[in-house]
């Protein structure tokens, strides 16, 4: 069974700082990795997907890269904003049905 | 690009009353659908999947009487609480899966719906 994880659970930081969030996963045959922003009390929103066969996304300020052999992705996020306070979660689709598994987040607060 | 949407987007009801949530694929037919559950400060947890015109498939410890599935067509599942309780609030958040505007299957996310339980 697909168990994900993310560290750290939480961070805050100051704004411009350049920041990596961790995401791992213990069966590597995944289908692909998704990065969402949740806002509180809001949806997912889709940041970037990649795809088993691609290594790395990027989109703005936001980078994504996928390694299936350390079973682990990494969302970078260049220049942080205050705007960019919000729960990251990371969701790896794998099995049979691709279905996919979410790790708890982590929850992003940059100050000003 | 791909549209999921989630009616209504909060509910507040009665103790005993049963809550239908409807959830779309506004812009691509989806082959399969799906219902998570999140719990606050908790990740999203998977109760059923469904396929149009077949019975959802409930995760072990989900209660399919407490939590009916239909699967009307290719764009449209609906998500019924039935005798809800308190222990029912969460936020409720579909998923479909398809073609939408990709060359890969993708499975494309809803807003949520909130359910308040008095």
């Amino acid at each position: 069974k697909q168990e994900v994880t993310q560290i750290p659970a939480a961070l805050s930081v100051p704004e411009g700082e350049n920041l990596v969030l961790n995401c791992s996963f213990t069966d590597s045959a995944i289908y692909n990795l998704q990065w969402f922003r949740q806002d509180p009390g809001k949806g997912l929103t889709s940041l970037l997907l990649i795809q088993s066969s691609q290594r790395e996304q990027t989109s703005g300020r936001l980078n994504a890269s996928l390694d299936k052999s350390s079973g682990r992705s990494t969302l970078y996020i260049a220049a942080s904003q205050p705007g960019d306070s919000a729960t990251y979660l990371c969701a790896a689709a794998s099995g049979g049905s691709y279905i996919p598994t979410f790790g708890r987040g982590t929850s992003l607060i940059v100050h000003p | 690009g791909a549209v999921v949407s989630q009616h209504p987007s909060r509910v507040i009801c009665k103790s005993g009353t049963s809550v239908k949530i409807e959830c779309r694929s506004l812009d691509f037919q989806a082959t399969t659908m799906f219902w998570y559950r999140q719990f606050p400060k908790k990740s999203l947890m998977l109760m059923a999947t469904s396929n149009e015109g077949s019975k959802a498939t409930y995760e072990q410890g989900v209660e399919k009487d407490k939590f009916l599935i239909n699967h009307a067509s290719l764009t449209l599942s609906t998500l019924t609480v039935t005798s809800a309780h308190p222990e029912d609030s969460s936020f409720y958040i579909c998923s479909a899966r398809g073609f939408g505007g990709s060359r890969v299957e993708t499975q494309y996310f809803g807003p949520g719906t909130r359910l308040l339980v008095l």
